[in-house]
């Protein structure tokens, strides 16, 4: 079965500043992989999805990540936050192609520092 | 772009109470949709897989006969929490892929449920 790890529950981070949210997944099969942004009292945003070719993916909002097969991991990364950048961040992965069933991991808060 | 419409945005409720809450997918079809519950600074977690025209499926240790799902359409899914009680109280979000299939879910914006 598959899991998500996001180890950093809250980052304070201040404006301007370079960021990285930690995420690392395990799985017996090929994952596609997602991260996905919530603002207080919303649903999700899709802000990027790993699902084949280029291990560096671009997203929305200046945010990118890296899929990396041998850590198992899928960090998310800016390299300049924005007060409004502040959220909930969460890692999801999906095992298979055409499996529609997302596992979450357990969130990270960002929180930008003026 | 594909769209998950949620309704109610927040509802309060008296305890022993039913409360529906209406899934629909704008501009396009859902054969599935997936119904989450959210406690307070916690993760998603997956409560059952909406289908249309057929049984929903739930996941471990969710409630069936608390949680009732309903997929009439291809359009809409409804969850109705029955006899709601204050530990019911969450936020349910339900996603819908755009195609059958498809890797990238769609999320509606939520409802909280609040349960006195």
């Amino acid at each position: 079965a598959q899991s998500v790890t996001q180890l950093d529950s809250q980052v304070p981070v201040f404006e301007e500043a370079p960021v990285e949210l930690r995420c690392n997944y395990s799985s017996s099969v090929s994952v596609y992989l997602f991260w996905y942004v919530q603002y207080p009292n919303q649903g999700l945003q899709l802000l990027l999805k790993y699902l084949s070719g280029s291990t560096l993916v671009k997203g929305i909002n200046g945010f990118e990540a890296e899929f990396n097969k041998s850590q198992t991991s899928f960090h998310l990364r800016k390299p300049s936050v924005h007060i409004s950048d502040t959220a909930e961040y969460f890692c999801a992965v999906t095992e298979g192609f055409g499996n529609e069933k997302l596992t979450f991991g357990t969130g990270t808060r960002l929180t930008i520092i003026p | 772009g594909a769209v998950v419409s949620q309704h109610p945005s927040w509802v309060i409720c008296k305890s022993g109470t039913s409360v529906k809450i209406e899934c629909r997918s704008l501009d396009f079809q859902a054969t599935t949709m997936f119904w989450y519950r959210q406690f307070p600074k916690q993760s998603l977690m997956l409560m059952a897989t909406s289908n249309e025209g057929s049984k929903a499926t739930y996941e471990q240790g969710v409630e069936k006969d608390k949680f009732l799902i309903n997929h009439a359409s291809l359009t809409l899914s409804t969850l109705t929490v029955t006899s709601a009680h204050p530990e019911d109280s969450s936020f349910y979000i339900c996603s819908a892929p755009l195609f059958a299939g498809a890797n990238v879910l769609t999320f509606g914006a939520g409802s909280r449920l609040t349960v006195l």
